[in-house]
């Protein structure tokens, strides 16, 4: 089946960095989501993109489809900002690991 | 609107006792999918349901199954549990019906086998 892979697995950021998240996918997709998971566990949508470029606030995402990746930028970021942000591909949601951000006051 | 409900939030269980998760979905969303998140990994897919019908499956036993109602929502069954059935049960809901097919998930029931 598909691998995705994501990296970094984690990252520790200062209030107001910016950082990109990076989701790698080893076949061609239909569908990709990137979403953020907080401390109770609630999977956040936050993007709906198998190919090209959206944004929405601070956050942005790319997917490169024909290259088999796509980026999640966070710009600006914040405290609430923190938890496990995955990628997940496919119609039965492939997901990555997750890479697990921490944004320090 | 409503999001996508699930009940109940927390369930304790000991080894060898079944239980049943509920799920409803997005209002006008017709399809149905259960994932199973073990602690420190990314959600595992277990099953999806569009329109009463089994979509797909994922390399789960056959203690688990699933099945959807009329009305759209759904049940997560898991027999014989075993310690390690303990994980997050997230339900997504989608439109469906197609390949294109944005998800979106519940709050998650979190299941604890003793």
């Amino acid at each position: 089946g598909i691998q995705v892979e994501q990296s970094p697995p984690d990252l520790i950021l200062q209030e107001g960095a910016n950082s990109t998240l990076r989701c790698n996918f080893s076949d061609s997709v239909n569908n990709l989501q990137w979403f953020h998971q907080n401390p109770w566990g609630q999977l956040i949508n936050l993007f709906y993109i198998p190919s090209g470029t959206k944004q929405n606030g601070r956050l942005s995402a790319t997917t490169v489809a024909t290259e088999r990746y796509s980026l999640l930028y966070i710009s600006s970021s914040q405290t609430t900002d923190s938890g496990v942000y995955f990628c997940a591909v496919e119609r039965h949601m492939r997901f990555g690991a997750g890479t697990r951000l921490t944004v320090k006051p | 609107d409503a999001g996508v409900t699930q009940s109940p939030t927390h369930l304790i269980k000991t080894r060898g006792q079944q239980v049943t998760l509920r799920c409803s979905p997005i209002s006008g969303h017709k399809s149905v999918s259960w994932y199973q998140q073990v602690l420190g990994q990314g959600p595992q897919f277990i099953f999806q349901y569009y329109e009463k019908e089994e979509r797909g499956r994922g390399n789960f036993p056959d203690r688990f199954s699933a099945r959807q109602f009329p009305n759209y929502s759904s049940e997560l069954n898991v027999n014989a549990l075993l310690l390690g059935d303990s994980a997050l049960y997230l339900c997504a809901s989608g439109q469906g019906g197609s390949i294109y097919n944005e998800q979106f998930f519940g709050p998650g029931t979190r299941l604890t086998v003793l």
